[in-house]
């Protein structure tokens, strides 16, 4: 089963507006990390940020982390078209080697 | 500095026979996983390979192995392919040295299974 579970499911915004995508998980983790996809390639790493870290930015992304309510969040400001794409949170377990993906928020960014 | 590059990039394969995809990971990395994409779903973990040995897997059936080679590339072998095998098949590789453990995505491999 998948360890993290994005919201929303799919996400449609105007170019310029934020765009913020929510993550929940079950168990003790290692770190949390924010990839993209775009359609049908490979998953492009945006951002990771450890068990000990509540906020973390690079560029337009800003993440935070919860782990009292085992959540992440992910706000894209002044989004573009150019962000259209699929984003996923991924887990690594505390004491386990894999990371595990949920099923992802789907964003469109209209210009 | 190459990043992970995997072969082939798409392939189509009848129900019954087996498949091999390669991978190579990026420079200095020591690990390697493997994940099958469904169509709109997210990746899911089939096995990791670390000093050449599978480490970890996911509830994937026997039909799916794997090896690491001492140059750590690695390939995925699914053997009596059924049709929901296909799927997009992508390739991590990562180190235990670096802390964080970031994992780096190749392109992925479109299988088609007829």
């Amino acid at each position: 089963s998948q360890q993290g579970e994005e919201d929303p499911q799919a996400l449609s915004i105007q170019e310029g507006e934020n765009a913020t995508m929510n993550c929940s998980y079950k168990t003790s983790i290692n770190n949390l990390q924010w990839y993209r996809q775009n359609s049908g390639r490979g998953l492009v790493h945006l951002i990771l940020i450890r068990s000990n870290e509540r906020e973390k930015h690079s560029g337009r992304l800003r993440v935070t982390l919860d782990t009292s309510k085992k959540s992440s969040s992910l706000l894209i400001t002044a989004s573009r078209a150019a962000d259209t794409a699929s984003y996923f949170c991924a887990t690594r377990n505390t004491g386990g080697f894999k990371t595990i993906f949920g099923a992802g928020t789907r964003l469109f960014v209209k210009a | 500095d190459a990043g992970v590059t995997q072969s082939p990039t798409h392939l189509i394969k009848t129900r019954g026979q087996q498949v091999t995809l390669r991978c190579s990971p990026k420079s200095g990395h020591d690990t390697v996983s493997w994940y099958q994409q469904a169509l709109g779903q997210g990746p899911q973990f089939i096995f990791q390979y670390y000093e050449e040995e599978e480490r970890q897997r996911g509830n994937f059936p026997d039909r799916f192995s794997g090896h690491q080679f001492p140059n750590y590339s690695s390939e995925l072998n699914v053997n009596a392919l059924l049709l929901g095998d296909s799927a997009l098949y992508l390739c991590a590789s990562s180190t235990d040295r670096s802390s964080g453990n970031t994992i780096y995505f190749g392109e992925g491999s479109w299988l088609t299974v007829v």
